[in-house]
Formats: C-alpha cells, sequence, structure tokens
C-alpha cells in the first residue's frame, strides 16, 4: 500500500482555469505538508496542517487554498492558475509535530499553458 | 542567499568514484535531513541527524553532522549507476522547527557514468 498518495501524478491546464490536486496519506500521521519544486529542483514548504488545524502558511498567494477535511487528506486549491505556478507539488506527512521523517508522496507534475 | 546552500549543484562521476556533498548553513541545525530523488518520483528518506558530530551509515552511503550543527556532508564510496538522482538536504533551522517545518537546500544533481 502506498503510504502517501497524490492525484493525478501530471496535470496539464491553461492559464485562468482553477484546479485541485489531493494528497491522503494512510500512516496515521497527524502533520501534513504542501511543497513545491520548482525548475531548477528547489524544494519549499507552503503550508502545514496538523489535524486538521493550518499551522504553516509561507508566503503563498492566495489563489492557493489548502483544505483537510480530516487528518488523512490535505487537498490544495488554486485558482486562476497562472504560467508561474508550473512546478512539482509534493505532498508529505509526519507522526506527529515536531521533527521527524517526512514521508513523501510521488508528486503532481502541474503545467499551465 | 539560501538559508541551507549545497553544493555542489551538480556533480558527474564515473562509476567506483567517491564523492561529496555538502550541505552549510549559518544557523544552527536542528535535525539535518538527507533525501533521495529520482527523475519523476518522490523523495526517498536517506538519514536524519541530530546530534553534532552524529555519523551514520547505510551500504556505501555515509553522512556527517559537524559539531557545530551548522554542515552536513554525505558521502558516497564506490558509486554505482544507482546512486544518480536529486539529493536534497533538508534541515529544521532555528526560529523555524516548530510543527517540523524543513528548509531545503537547492539540491545536487549526481550523475554516475559506467
Amino acid at each position: 500500500d502506498t503510504a502517501v498518495s497524490q492525484t493525478p501524478k501530471y496535470l496539464v491546464t491553461q492559464m485562468g482555469n482553477d484546479k485541485s490536486i489531493k494528497c491522503e496519506q494512510n500512516l496515521g500521521h497527524d502533520t501534513m505538508y504542501w511543497y513545491k519544486q520548482d525548475s531548477k529542483k528547489f524544494l519549499k514548504i507552503m503550508f502545514s496542517y496538523n489535524n486538521k488545524e493550518l499551522i504553516i502558511n509561507e508566503t503563498v498567494p492566495n489563489r492557493f487554498s489548502p483544505k483537510s477535511p480530516d487528518k488523512a487528506h490535505l487537498n490544495l486549491h488554486i485558482n486562476s492558475l497562472e504560467l508561474g505556478d508550473s512546478a512539482v507539488y509534493f505532498c508529505a506527512s509526519i507522526a506527529r509535530q515536531g521533527l521527524g521523517e517526512q514521508y513523501f508522496g510521488p508528486g503532481t507534475r502541474l503545467t499551465v499553458t | 542567499s539560501q538559508e541551507l546552500e549545497q553544493s555542489p549543484q551538480s556533480l558527474i562521476v564515473q562509476e567506483g568514484k567517491n564523492l561529496t556533498i555538502n550541505c552549510t548553513s549559518s544557523k544552527t541545525l536542528y535535525g539535518l535531513y538527507w533525501y533521495k530523488q529520482k527523475y519523476g518520483e518522490g523523495l526517498i528518506f536517506l538519514m536524519m541527524l541530530q546530534k553534532g558530530g552524529e555519523e551514520k551509515s547505510h551500504e556505501k552511503i555515509t553522512a556527517k553532522l559537524d559539531e557545530k550543527k551548522q554542515q552536513s556532508s554525505l558521502h558516497i564510496t564506490a558509486s554505482q549507476p544507482s546512486h544518480a538522482g536529486i539529493y536534497l538536504c533538508g534541515a529544521g533551522i532555528a526560529g523555524g522547527t516548530s510543527y517540523g517545518k524543513l528548509t531545503f537546500g537547492q539540491g545536487t544533481i549526481l550523475t554516475v557514468h559506467p
């Protein structure tokens, strides 16, 4: 069974559209994250939720809205997509707040044309 | 400048050669992680270091964290094509350690020629 799964794996869409990426973890972890990896492979944290509560919100445009319906799921909705949103988005989870191994999903490659 | 600097940014070696990747910060690191990423895939956890002077090994990969906890190195002995990929260091940095927030370096792209 996949520990952290993301859908879709690839997403190609046009500027101005609204899209969502879904993430699920079956590890029973309390904390989940969204990261963005740009074309230069630089990985940067966007959001973190702990038990459905938003705890980290880095400087991300408000076109990006995370939603956690339960602690096993963390979705990312993006409004009015722009060319600069093209990147690979990774979901990750950790057993509890604080430091520990973060388990990463396979990533969603978003291409905005 | 990045809070966590990796060097080199890319590395090409011949199979069988040893290599070292460095990860440096001007601040104290609280937990230093090494991950490997293959193209089109997620990040695979390699090792975590927490204490100054700590060293861990797994198969042919050894990671060290210096005594001041500001620099880590990843050393691969007798590299193989299977070692190729992107190596990322991530760490909790002083002032941002709550809730497992990791800051990542820019990655090192490793190519191993057979």
